[in-house]
């Protein structure tokens, strides 16, 4: 068990609909990482927020945004979904963000859209 | 972005062999990690392994920054060590995170 928890575990719903997933980091992490996963694009690096700001973007689509709360928490919004938009969608946390500092992940949240 | 490149892609192995796996990156990194992917789809963390040499158990890791690649070993492989492995890289120019395409390892009793 890594520490980082995201829900729901699984998701299923329908074209154009939009989800939140859930992330909450390991107890004193400041970072949060949003990754993609899925068959034809293997691993990709979405978002990252340090204590509550966007840090760095990776290759996230306009249609979904993040956001990181006080509590240290993050959710990924996903809109106007579309059917390759299905994937495991990871989140990850570490300590600093610096870059110089291990990044420990979550168990995922499987998206099915139809 | 920085390329990430892992081989072999596939592997199958007899319990009880040894392999390495290897992951060259195109640029300089500030960190590199590894991690096993499970059946389940759970990502484990390995080695954290900017450079040098570390090991865990029956894993080993290196990196060799200035030549931009790493090396994981696995000795005496057991069937539970049967998933894939990704290394991850984070460019030293702006907080971008990068993954190999992975090794899916098979190991059969």
């Amino acid at each position: 068990d890594s520490g980082v928890t995201q829900t729901p575990k699984h998701l299923i719903t329908a074209t154009g609909q939009r989800v939140t997933l859930r992330c909450s980091p390991r107890s004193g992490d400041l970072s949060v990482y949003w990754y993609q996963q899925s068959l034809d694009q293997g691993l990709q690096f979405l978002i990252q927020y340090y204590n509550g700001e966007e840090r760095a973007k990776g290759n996230i689509l306009e249609r979904f945004s993040a956001q990181q709360f006080p509590d240290l928490h993050s959710e990924l919004n996903l809109s106007s979904l579309e059917l390759g938009d299905s994937a495991l969608y990871f989140c990850a946390s570490s300590a600093l963000g610096t870059g110089v500092d291990e990044q420990y992940f979550g168990p995922g949240t499987r998206l099915t859209v139809t | 972005g920085i390329q990430v490149e892992q081989s072999p892609p596939d592997l199958i192995l007899q319990e009880g062999a040894n392999s390495t796996l290897r992951c060259n990156f195109s640029d300089s990194v500030n960190n590199l990690q590894w991690f096993h992917q499970n059946p389940w789809g759970q990502l484990i963390n390995l080695f954290y392994i900017p450079s040098g040499t570390k090991q865990n158990g029956r894993l080993s890791a290196t990196t060799v920054a200035t030549e931009r690649y790493s090396l994981l070993y696995i000795s005496s492989s057991q069937t539970t060590d049967s998933g894939v492995y990704f290394c991850a890289v984070e460019s030293n120019t702006g907080n971008q995170f990068y993954f190999g395409t992975g090794t899916s390892l098979t190991v059969i009793p």
